[in-house]
């Protein structure tokens, strides 16, 4: 599977649209684009996927670039409850899920 | 569906202790994998099993560490014997195979060996 690049932290106020980006440059054609979080001490939590289109869940929306060399992860209006670890992982079906080390994004009141 | 379940939440044991973890993954799906995660590395992936066969157990540290799936509701991942570190979060996942279908963990077992 291919490998990603994530900025270590961000921050966001409260209210606010939170980005995080994810580098995947080397994605191939039949590679999902992943995205979970993980709330200290708990499980990752699935937050959505994408092949090539762009994708809107409740819980947020991922832009995926047109050559899908990247994504964005957009949390439209960021809580308190959205202070997580956000991971991107690239993977094929069939493939397993191999976590990197993630963005660690702190919502400010 | 209750989701993922593990069992037990926390785990206390002596150095050279067995110990059992367990994990019920969400029923129909018919793939699990156990991770382990510490603040030195991360999220890591130990096995994986699709229809209850062991498929890459690539992850596992050492001979110590082995896993179990006797049927599609239940598998187990044994540490003997036990060392301190091997003090981390431990994680089950199940899936469906096949699709492209997200991964849904448990709340993990937190295991602390003194």
């Amino acid at each position: 599977d291919a490998k990603t690049t994530q900025p270590p932290s961000m921050d966001c106020a409260e209210g606010r649209a939170a980005n995080l980006p994810c580098n995947h440059s080397t994605i191939s054609g039949n590679e999902y684009v992943y995205w979970y979080r993980q709330i200290h001490s708990q499980g990752p939590q699935y937050i959505i996927h994408g092949l090539k289109n762009n994708e809107t869940n409740e819980m947020a929306s991922l832009i995926i670039t047109e050559d899908r060399k990247s994504s964005t992860l957009i949390l439209p209006h960021a809580t308190l409850r959205d202070t997580a670890v956000y991971y991107c992982i690239v993977r094929a079906i069939g493939n397993q899920f191999y976590f990197g080390t993630g963005t660690s994004l702190t919502v400010i009141p | 569906d209750a989701g993922v379940i593990q069992s037990p939440r926390h785990e206390v044991t002596e150095m050279g202790q067995e110990v059992t973890l367990r994990c019920k993954p969400i029923s129909g799906h018919n793939s699990l994998f156990w991770y382990r995660q510490t603040m030195m590395r991360g999220l890591e992936l130990l096995i994986y099993f699709n229809n209850n066969v062991p498929i890459d157990d690539s992850g596992m540290p050492e001979d110590r560490f082995s896993a179990k799936m006797p049927n599609a509701s239940f598998s187990t991942l044994k540490i003997q014997p036990s060392e301190p570190r091997d003090s981390a979060v431990y994680f089950c996942a199940s899936r469906l195979q096949g699709s492209s279908t997200e991964a849904f963990f448990g709340q993990g077992t937190r295991l602390t060996v003194v």
